[in-house]
């Protein structure tokens, strides 16, 4: 287990206001990621990092925004939220890419109304 | 094949039914697939990793084979039980996609 804390847990936001979500983790990996899930679509990348300060766009980068400052900390951003933005968050770790698999954090349910 | 397809979509069976669903992923720039059991309101777990074409794992009643060359891979689930109800995720690990799952009900 990789010790991987999301924060919020449950978050109800209004239409057009800022939101960040964090995930902790404490094992050091390298390799940090943010998906949502969304019923018939299952888990879909939102960015990711590979390491501190490096991060890159998955599929459904528009209207996020992430930060990595330290290698235990990814924050996701969401500047002005939109009602399609409800969704449940995950973010995942890996120690490594290929062999080594996604260790995910509980999830952030996010309600935007 | 541009992206993860899963099917079925869901599937529903009996206690006891042995079953299967696949997974296909772009062939090319394959280096591992991935398979994760998501059961409802907690975190997909990781089932297998498999990086050989031909390769073979198993863990009790549920196994999954790979095909690199085609770009498949099949997950098999023997006697099934209530308690494997969840949906089956995989992800080829070229693009950090998972395929949209195999959400599996199995009734008593």
């Amino acid at each position: 287990d990789a010790g991987i804390t999301q924060s919020p847990r449950h978050k109800v936001t209004e239409t057009g206001t800022p939101v960040t979500l964090r995930c902790h983790q404490t094992e050091n990996h390298r390799y940090m990621y943010w998906y949502r899930q969304d019923p018939g679509h299952g888990l879909r990348l939102i960015h990711y990092s590979y390491g501190v300060k490096d991060t890159d766009k998955g599929e459904v980068s528009d209207g996020y925004s992430v930060s990595r400052s330290k290698t235990e900390d990814f924050l996701l951003t969401l500047e002005s939220a939109t009602s399609s933005q409800t969704s449940v968050y995950f973010c995942a770790t890996r120690i490594r890419l290929a062999t080594d698999g996604y260790t995910f954090g509980s999830g952030t349910r996010l309600t935007v109304v | 094949i541009l992206n993860v397809e899963q099917s079925p979509q869901s599937l529903h069976v009996q206690e006891g039914d042995s079953t299967n669903f696949t997974c296909s992923f772009p062939s090319s720039n394959f280096y591992a697939l991935h398979w994760y059991r998501w059961e409802t309101a907690k975190s997909p777990e990781a089932l297998f990793v498999m990086t050989l074409n031909g390769d073979e794992k198993k863990k009790g009643r549920i196994s999954a084979t790979l095909n690199t060359k085609e770009g498949y891979s099949y997950l098999y689930i023997k006697g099934s039980q209530p308690e494997d109800s969840a949906t089956y995720l995989c992800a080829p690990d070229n693009d950090m996609r998972f395929g949209a799952g195999t959400r599996l009900t199995v009734k008593p």
